[in-house]
Formats: structure tokens, sequence, C-alpha cells
């Protein structure tokens, strides 16, 4: 069994600050995935990294694949209320199949 | 599109009754996942297919739990007889073919939450 670590599990800042979060693994991915997941609703996906080294920017957020494809962080600039959520990663195997972490429930207050 | 579309969105049942829930998955994605979440174990996959055809059952906690997929737009996932600790919030999700270094991310459903008293 493939498993993820993320830390922190809880992370509570002001708006305007900006925060990092981490997803670890001893294990080898072909792909990583980074979902949000808003009270009562599932897993919305933001993005999938691929190859080792990849860094790729969705607006406020940057995503880093690591150079072994056996981690990756998620940074967040100027955090905003709106960015509250439980944030997943999930690595895929060689056969696809996805493993999810236990996330990282962030909270930013206005 | 209107997504994955789970139903119901919630279900209160008593100990030992059978639960259906259903899942349509987006058009044209042919891989399906069932996934449980709770506090104590995140989220765990069931079982998924791919082509309508079961892949991995693996993750099927015991056999009160049993998964369909009679066509390309229709799951189902049964548990009988339910018990207090199937209470959880059961999550389907849809991708494109999932395949050896291309899993790209998978759509979720909004979710049924059950309780089972």
């Amino acid at each position: 069994t493939q498993l993820l670590e993320q830390s922190p599990q809880f992370l509570s800042i002001q708006e305007g600050e900006n925060l990092t979060v981490y997803c670890n693994s001893s294990s080898v991915f072909s792909s990583l995935q980074w979902y949000r997941q808003e009270p009562g609703e599932g897993p919305v996906l933001l993005v999938t990294v691929v190859t080792g080294g990849e860094v790729k920017k969705l607006k406020r957020l940057t995503f880093q694949f690591g150079d072994a494809r056996k981690d990756s962080s998620l940074h967040i600039t100027a955090a905003q209320p709106g960015d509250t959520g439980l944030y997943l990663c999930a690595g895929a195997n060689n056969a696809g199949k996805s493993t999810f972490g236990d996330g990282t429930t962030l909270t930013v207050k206005p | 599109d209107a997504g994955v579309i789970q139903s119901p969105r919630h279900e209160v049942t008593e100990m030992g009754q059978e639960v259906t829930l259903r899942c349509k998955p987006i058009s044209g994605h042919n891989s399906l996942f069932w996934y449980r979440q709770t506090m104590m174990r995140g989220l765990e996959l069931l079982i998924y297919f791919n082509n309508n055809v079961p892949i991995d059952d693996s993750g099927m906690p015991e056999d009160r739990f049993s998964a369909k997929m009679p066509n390309a737009s229709f799951s189902t996932l049964k548990i009988q007889p339910s018990e207090p600790r199937d209470s959880a919030v059961y999550f389907c999700a849809s991708s494109t073919e999932v395949r050896q270094s291309s899993n790209y991310g998978y759509t979720f459903g909004s979710g049924t939450r059950l309780t089972v008293v």
C-alpha cells in the first residue's frame, strides 16, 4: 500500500498570509493530483503533475512535484477566505490507481 | 455537463436494512470509482470499474458490500445488511480511462451521507 502523508494536518491563518502544505511518500508516483474539498461536497480537482520537478501555477496557487516524484507541495500566496477547505493530494501508481492523503484543513480568517 | 450525479444525498436507515447508493458518471468517462470518507480513515477506495468491468475490489470491506455497473451510465453500491460502522460519506467519481501513467484526475460527485442507526 502506498501511503501519503500530508502536513500540516490543520492550518489557520489570516487573510493575506502565504502558506505551504506538503505531501510526502516513500513511493514513486506516475502522477499526483491536488484536490480541494468544501463541506458537504466532493473533492474538486485543482491540478495534475506528471514530470519530476514540474511546477504548475493556478492563479495564487503554485504546485510542485518533487524531482523523484515521491513528494509534492502546494503554496498559496496572499490567502483569501475563499481558499478555506480541505486540501487533498492523491498519488497514482503505474496502474493508474490513486491513493489519497488524509488532507490539510485550511482556515483563512478575514 | 451535469457532472457526476449521486443519489440520494442523505440516507438514514436502521441497522440490518439494505441500502442502495446510485451514481451516474460523466458521459464519455469509462472509469468509475466508489470511495468512502470518514474522519478516522479519510478517503478509501472501495472498488473501481473500467468499461463497466470491476477491476479492483480489494477495498470492499466485506461481503455485505457489493457494487455493479450494468452499463456505462449507471452504477450502484449496495450494503446488505447495513451496520452502524458503515456510517460515512460515500463518493462516486469518474474519469477518462485510467491506465498506466495516464491518470489525470477524477471528477467526484457530491456524495451520499449515510447514517445507520
